[in-house]
Parts: C-alpha cells; sequence; structure tokens
C-alpha cells in the first residue's frame, strides 16, 4: 500500500498570509490527524477527522482549521500566518475500525516557514 | 490527562553497545503506547507498538520494548547500535478517549564508531 502523502513538502509565506496543505492517507484509513513539530514546543497535536467530521482538538486558535473529504484526504488551512507558526505540519491516518490497535501512520511533513 | 516523560534529551552510545531509551508514561485509562523513530527532514517511522497483547514486545530493526505497568515505563532498547540507528526517538500514548497521541519531548541517539 502507498503510504500516506503530504503536499506540498516545502513552503515559504509571510506573514498575514494564508496557507492550506493537503494530506491523503493510507487506502482503507479513515482517521485522518495533524500534528506541528517545533523545536521548542515539541510534537503538538492539532485536531482528527474521521468520516468528515472532526472528532478531537487541540489547544490551537481557530486560525488552525481543517477538513475532511468523502474519500478521507484532508487539508488544514491556517490563516493570519505569525512567524511562530514556523513548523514542520505532519499528517497521520490510522484504521479506526473493529480489532483497531490506533497506531497512526505519518507523511513525510510539510514544511512551512514563515518570513 | 496523559502524559509521557522521555528521560535524556540526548543519547550517545558507540556502535556496538546496548541502546536504551527512558519512558515513563501517566494515563488514567489502560493505555496503548509507541515508539516512533524520525531521521533528518523525515516524518515519523513506527517502531513498535503496546497494545497489551504482550508486555515484551519486538519492532523492526532489532528494537524491542517492554510495557511495566508497576513503573509505568515503557523502555526501547536495541542490543547492539548500528551507525543507521542515529536518529530522534518519540514515545507517545494514547488513550481510548480519541485518536490523540501524546508524545514525549523526544531523544536523540547519537552513534559513536
Amino acid at each position: 500500500k502507498a503510504g500516506v502523502t503530504q503536499t506540498p513538502r516545502y513552503l515559504i509565506k509571510t506573514r498575514g498570509q494564508q496557507v492550506t496543505l493537503s494530506c491523503s492517507p493510507i487506502s482503507g484509513h479513515r482517521s485522518v490527524s495533524w500534528y506541528q513539530q517545533t523545536p521548542g514546543q515539541g510534537l503538538q497535536f492539532l485536531f482528527e477527522y474521521f468520516s468528515e467530521t472532526q472528532r478531537n482538538k487541540g489547544n490551537f486558535p481557530g486560525r488552525f482549521s481543517g477538513r475532511q473529504f468523502s474519500n478521507s484526504r484532508s487539508e488544514m488551512n491556517v490563516s493570519t500566518l505569525e512567524l511562530g507558526d514556523s513548523a514542520l505540519y505532519l499528517c497521520a491516518s490510522s484504521y479506526d475500525g473493529q480489532g483497531a490497535t490506533y497506531e497512526q501512520y505519518f507523511g513525510p511533513g510539510t514544511r512551512l516557514t514563515v518570513t | 490527562a496523559q502524559s509521557v516523560t522521555q528521560l535524556g534529551s540526548h543519547v550517545s552510545v558507540s556502535e556496538g553497545a546496548l541502546v536504551l531509551l527512558r519512558c515513563n508514561y501517566s494515563s488514567s485509562v489502560p493505555p496503548y503506547l509507541f515508539w516512533y523513530v524520525q531521521y533528518p527532514n523525515q516524518g515519523l517511522q513506527l517502531l513498535l507498538k503496546y497494545t497489551s497483547a504482550a508486555t515484551l514486545v519486538k519492532g523492526i530493526n532489532g528494537f524491542e520494548a517492554e510495557f511495566k505497568k508497576s513503573e509505568t515505563s515503557f523502555h526501547l532498547t536495541k542490543p547492539s547500535a548500528h551507525m543507521s540507528d542515529a536518529a530522534e526517538y518519540f514515545c507517545a500514548v494514547i488513550s481510548n478517549a480519541g485518536n490523540m497521541l501524546t508524545f514525549g519531548g523526544g531523544t536523540r541517539l547519537m552513534v559513536k564508531p
């Protein structure tokens, strides 16, 4: 099976702009989670989508949003970018059906730099 | 609330030596525990997982971890380090409250020739 894919791999944006990141999960996985990784804060959970619904949300401001499509692909959006939003954004997918053991499989990430 | 503590942000071993990376967790319910590895400029790769089936878990690349409930620990070991093991390792916990992984701060493993 193909792994989790994320596009784009690298982005450079200016403060105040908005950005959209895309994630395609492993085939058959309906749960998609997003994480932010920074040197100072480590890995932090942003939100999780399952069957096109946000099921869990981390402690991030409303500028961070996401959605999931009927084919389980997911996008996350960050509006009004701040310098502190510079990070590696990781998407992970998991199988959430009968017998699930909750392991998540990660994509390569999108490196966002805000200048 | 659940949390994960990884003792030692940096660990250095010689090639061929034992690797021991420490992880302690807290969880109000029986946890699912995971170790991930991250190589530079890459995402996270699942090394192994504990899901209550067996306390000693074997993973990829010769790594294993032992779940000790009395010590709330899930330490990662490998008998003999290779240069290719140099990377950052993350311990993570998930509760049945949803698909939200809580990560430790990570341990950077350096392997000396």
